[in-house]
């Protein structure tokens, strides 16, 4: 069955780094989404993408943050000058059509910690 | 603020136990909800409910929406050890984005 994949699985960064966390989504998906779950807390949106530019992004997803797809099968999310809250669990996550039609589907997620 | 809670936040049963999660939500034009069950890592899709009273089934897992008291929930009949995890309940209003609840954690003990 076709599936998101993220890599790396775990990334360690000192504070103040830049990091790019990637993504692969399912093949003939056109959405994607980033969403992060700091430990103990809830899943939250971060992010959508849609024909190349962004559709929808939430409060957290300020200037620090920045997406990319770079070619036709990655998807990115950069973090610039990480922060110690920053550390989190990113979820990247991908569906066929329209969002609210068809369900979300997540990766394995990227384990950042920022030391 | 869309908002989406689940109860209980966790709770432990024996194998050939049911169990029935509860979501319920206040959200904005909203469109639809979602099941996920998440182990040790991804949120594994399980249901998306769209319309009131409608029981959507998958195996031994069953879920069912009531839009008029803006909840669902989720039951699960016979457990099974592999049945443990975090079930996730989302809901999808306008926009892209989904919100979560903040899950209920499912122990089945052998």
């Amino acid at each position: 069955e076709p599936e998101v994949t993220q890599t790396p699985s775990h990334q360690v960064t000192q504070m103040g780094q830049e990091v790019i966390l990637r993504c692969v989504p399912i093949s003939n998906h056109l959405y994607f989404y980033w969403y992060r779950q700091i430990l103990g807390q809830k899943v939250e949106f971060l992010v959508s993408f849609y024909n190349n530019e962004i559709s929808e992004k939430s409060e957290i997803f300020d200037d620090q943050f920045s997406v990319e797809r770079p070619d036709g099968s990655n998807f990115t999310l950069k973090i610039r000058s990480t922060k110690l809250e920053d550390s989190a669990m990113y979820f990247c996550a991908s569906s066929d059509r329209q969002p609210l039609n068809q369900p979300q589907h997540f990766g394995d997620g990227t384990r950042l910690s920022i030391l | 603020e869309d908002k989406v809670v689940q109860s209980p936040l966790s709770l432990v049963v024996h194998e050939g136990d049911t169990v029935t999660l509860n979501c319920s939500y206040e959200v904005t034009n909203f469109r639809s909800l979602l099941w996920y069950k998440q182990e040790k890592k991804a949120p594994t899709f399980l249901f998306m409910l769209t319309s009131s009273g409608i029981e959507k089934k998958s195996g031994r897992l069953s879920s069912i929406l009531d839009k008029k008291e803006l909840f669902s929930i989720l039951n699960i009949t016979a457990t099974q050890t592999g049945d443990s995890a975090v079930y996730l309940c989302a809901v999808g209003a306008a926009g892209n984005k989904l919100t979560f609840g903040g899950g209920t954690r499912v122990l089945v003990k052998p």
